[in-house]
This record gives C-alpha cells, structure tokens and sequence, in this order.
C-alpha cells in the first residue's frame, strides 16, 4: 500500500535554531501534501497544504515565515520551524494523498519536536 | 477551524465489550473517513464512507453515516487489549483539506 515516510521521528533542538522535517510519498507521486500540528492529548490540527511547484497554503492564524514549507518534487515536501521556540514542542505529521483530492489520504508516521 | 465533534472524548470499556464514538459535523460532505492513532504514533485508516451510504462494515468495525443529521458512528465489537488508541473522524473541508475531530481517547480494560 501506498506508504507516506517523515524524517526525523523525534528532534531536539535549541531555542532558536531551526529545524527541518522531511515527508516523503514512497511509492506514489503526491502533487499535494498537507502539514499537521498535534499537541498532546488534541487532534490534529491543519498548518498548511504543500503545493509541489508553489507556495503553501497557509491556515489561519499559521506564521508562514516561522513555519517555511518548501515541496520541491512530487515526492517531497519539508517543513522547516524557524527560530524554534520551546512553545513550537509538538507533534507534526504529513500526509498525501494517493488519487487526488476527495480520496484516502496517508499519513506520515509524526515527528515529535522538542525545543530546549 | 475543525470539522468535526466527537463524543465521547473518553471512553473506557472492558475487553470484549463494545465501544461506541460518535462524531458530528458541520458542513456537506462527499465522505467521512475514521483513523487510528495509537499514542505518540501517525494515523491509521481505518474505513471511508460515502455520502450515499449509510453503513459500512470492515471486520469488526462498523460505521454508520446519517447525512441528514450530519453525525457517523464508529463501533468496534468485541474490543480486544490492541484497540486502545484515539479515534478520529476526518472530513474534507472544500476539495483538498482533511480536517479532524476532537478525537475519542478509548481504553481497553484487560
């Protein structure tokens, strides 16, 4: 099945310094990616839909310039947490969709962030 | 802002038994999909149903979808140990965003 993979699974790292997480579609092409934050005990919690070949799309109330995602190929989407702060500790994951929008997405298998 | 509410957001049972959640939403939608997030770890799909359809089965889950009311069930029978994790309903907000409930945390007593 089609399998969604995310680097690193668990970073720590200073305040601010940046951070950059990779999500990688491993047999599927994906045009589109999406970013979540999860805080402990909550749901998921859209950050950004990754466009390959264009800007993000950013949700409200998200810092685009804090949260830089960049979806360079059909396989890859990163997203980079800029001047980490320890308020930015969380769990993130990515998913893609395997046909398009409307359809079965997959999801990474999380990144855990702790700034110190 | 999310799509849906679940109910309950806890919810503790003992191993056989049969577990319940419950999730409404606010907006039309093509179809609901449930995951399961086991703690700390990504999602995992569990079933999709469409807007047409108004149950579903896939081994020992059951979903049941009521457009009319904008709610979907999740139950999942004779739970076992393996089960405890956090379920989330999900819908698509426009063509593309996913977005999730508030979750049910369910934990099975041995």
């Amino acid at each position: 099945g089609a399998v969604v993979s995310q680097h690193p699974s668990r970073v720590i790292c200073k305040s601010g310094t940046s951070v950059k997480i990779e999500c990688r579609s491993l047999d599927f092409q994906a045009t589109t990616m999406f970013w979540y934050r999860q805080f402990p005990k909550q749901s998921l919690m859209l950050m950004a839909t990754s466009n390959e070949g264009s800007k993000a799309t950013y949700e409200q109330g998200v810092e685009k310039d804090k949260f830089l995602i960049n979806h360079a190929s059909l396989t890859l989407s990163t997203l980079t947490v800029t001047s980490a702060h320890p308020e930015d500790s969380s769990f993130y994951i990515c998913s893609a969709s395997h046909d398009g929008p409307g359809n079965t997405i997959y999801f990474g298998e999380g990144s855990w962030l702790t700034v110190v | 802002s999310q799509q849906g509410e679940e109910d309950p957001q806890a919810l503790s049972i003992q191993e056989g038994e049969n577990a319940t959640m419950n999730c409404s939403y606010k907006t039309s939608i093509n179809n609901l999909q449930w995951y399961r997030q086991n703690s700390g770890r990504g999602l995992v799909h569990l079933i999709l149903i469409r807007s047409n359809e108004r149950e579903k089965h896939s081994g020992r889950l059951r979903v049941t979808l009521d457009t009319s009311k904008k709610s979907s069930s999740l139950l999942i029978t004779a739970s076992r140990a393996a089960d405890t994790a956090s379920y989330f309903c999900a819908a698509f907000q426009g063509a593309q965003k996913l977005v999730f409930g508030q979750g049910t945390r369910l934990t099975i007593n041995p």
